[in-house]
């Protein structure tokens, strides 16, 4: 069975520029969430998305903007690119939308310059 | 209130030692502790997790003690192995509130001397 999937797996972008990165869940899993880990440091929420609706945000600027399509992939938009936005992007699926495992991509490494 | 507070940063232990690490929360609302394995260049892996009704949980050579009322939860890994070099995070989160997030710690780099 295939795990969760996000590409690309790098990426250099411009500051200014804009970059979307892509997830697909687990078969079966609805909900998929976004955390943002920056070198030396544990995962940050970002989005949490169930039914293609938005069920969390953390305490990220409005740049940030995620959607969820009816197959239940998702893709995270990030404007206006900082360099502090460089980071590995994690996706990670869970079968519901609370209460239960979450299961990790490999990520997108971002490096802004 | 939201942090989960880790120590060591970093952790070396001999081959077939113990290694231990810890995590303090503050929120009570908190009620699922998981324990994540990362590789470099690789996503967090769950290794083990943990509810708050009981004490202990044990997977192989990975066990979870969890002390409620100190709010303090740790990870013991037995008979550590040079494979287990890598980077630990603890977690904790609500699974009965409407978004359901991690807060990760700051996590615990370990190496393992063959």
């Amino acid at each position: 069975d295939a795990g969760v999937t996000q590409s690309p797996t790098h990426l250099i972008k411009t500051r200014g520029q804009q970059v979307t990165l892509r997830c697909s869940p687990i078969s079966g899993h609805k909900s998929v969430s976004w955390y943002q880990q920056v070198l030396g440091q544990g995962p940050q929420f970002i989005f949490q998305y169930y039914e293609k609706e938005e069920r969390g945000r953390g305490n990220f600027p409005d740049r940030f903007s995620a959607r969820q399509f009816p197959n239940y992939s998702s893709e995270l938009n990030v404007n206006a690119l900082l360099l502090g936005d460089s980071a590995l992007y994690l996706c990670a699926s869970s079968p519901q939308l609370v209460g239960t495992e979450a299961f990790f991509g490999q990520g997108t490494r971002l490096t802004v310059v | 209130q939201q942090q989960v507070k880790q120590s060591p940063q970093s952790l070396i232990v001999q081959k077939g030692g113990i290694s231990i690490i810890n995590c303090a929360y503050e929120n009570t609302a908190f009620d699922y502790f998981p324990w994540y394995q990362q590789f470099p260049g690789k996503g967090p892996a769950l290794l083990i997790a943990i509810r708050p009704d009981v004490s202990e949980k044990k997977e192989g050579r990975f066990t979870i003690s969890f002390n409620k009322s100190a709010k303090q939860f740790s990870l013991h890994i037995m008979d550590s192995q040079p494979g287990d070099s890598a980077t630990y995070f603890c977690a904790a989160s609500r699974t009965t509130s409407g978004t359901y997030k991690y807060i990760f710690g700051t996590g615990t780099r370990l190496k393992v001397l063959a």
